[in-house]
């Protein structure tokens, strides 16, 4: 079944704590993206990866980390320096650069929840 | 950067009624729009997109339409049905690579 998984669906941290949600994709996918979900904020863009062993930063980085060590994967750690951690994050990805389909595929994402 | 307004916020219509959302945008070099439609509880999906060699675009009972003078496009949904509730994003990217910038959303509630 091809597609994009996320991991945890739910996860619960206590303040202080850094977490890493997990995002695979085996649709052989060059790009991959992360987007935080707020009511009534739409989809703001954390960080992206274009290619293996590259990143950039997107419009709400601060306090997000992430790597891209494989084609198939892009985690995200959510460490204790964001302010505002409790959100819905959803990990996407796209074809790339290359070609001219924008679709983005989501995952279902990952409701983390700071008690 | 790229900034997308999306009107209204929310949209509450009768089946069969059409619905119309409306989105702007900045960057006069943005040349792909698409939208998303996300059911509650579920990962967002695209369900139409329009470039900016093109002025309206349609598929079944959904159509969107761009303006590239004025910077706006819009979606439209006739003879609306309960299974199109769900929240509706607009977006748009700029030339070259760039990455997609998303209005904030527009909840549609179709009563029966």
């Amino acid at each position: 079944d091809g597609g994009i998984t996320q991991s945890p669906k739910y996860l619960f941290r206590k303040e202080g704590q850094n977490v890493t949600l997990s995002c695979e994709q085996n649709l052989n996918h060059d790009a991959m993206y992360w987007y935080r979900q707020d009511p009534g904020q739409g989809l703001r863009l954390i960080y992206y990866s274009q290619i293996v062993n590259d990143f950039q930063k997107g419009d709400i980085a601060e306090g997000y980390s992430v790597s891209r060590e494989k084609k198939e994967s892009f985690p995200l750690t959510v460490t204790s320096a964001q302010k505002n951690p409790t959100a819905f994050y959803l990990c996407a990805s796209s074809q790339g650069v290359t070609t001219n389909t924008g679709e983005l595929f989501f995952g279902e994402g990952s409701r983390l929840t700071v008690l | 950067g790229e900034n997308v307004e999306q009107h209204p916020s929310t949209l509450s219509v009768q089946e069969g009624d059409s619905a119309v959302i409306k989105c702007t945008y900045s960057d006069s070099a943005s040349n792909y729009f698409p939208w998303y439609k996300q059911e509650l509880g579920k990962r967002p999906q695209l369900i139409i997109d329009i470039r900016s060699n093109v002025g309206e675009k349609k598929d079944q009972r959904i159509a969107v339409t761009l303006n590239k003078t004025a910077k706006h496009f819009s979606l439209h949904i006739t003879e609306t049905q309960p299974e199109d509730s769900a929240v509706y994003f607009c977006a748009a990217r700029g030339s070259g690579y760039s990455t997609l910038t998303f209005g904030k959303g527009t909840m549609l509630l179709v009563s029966p």
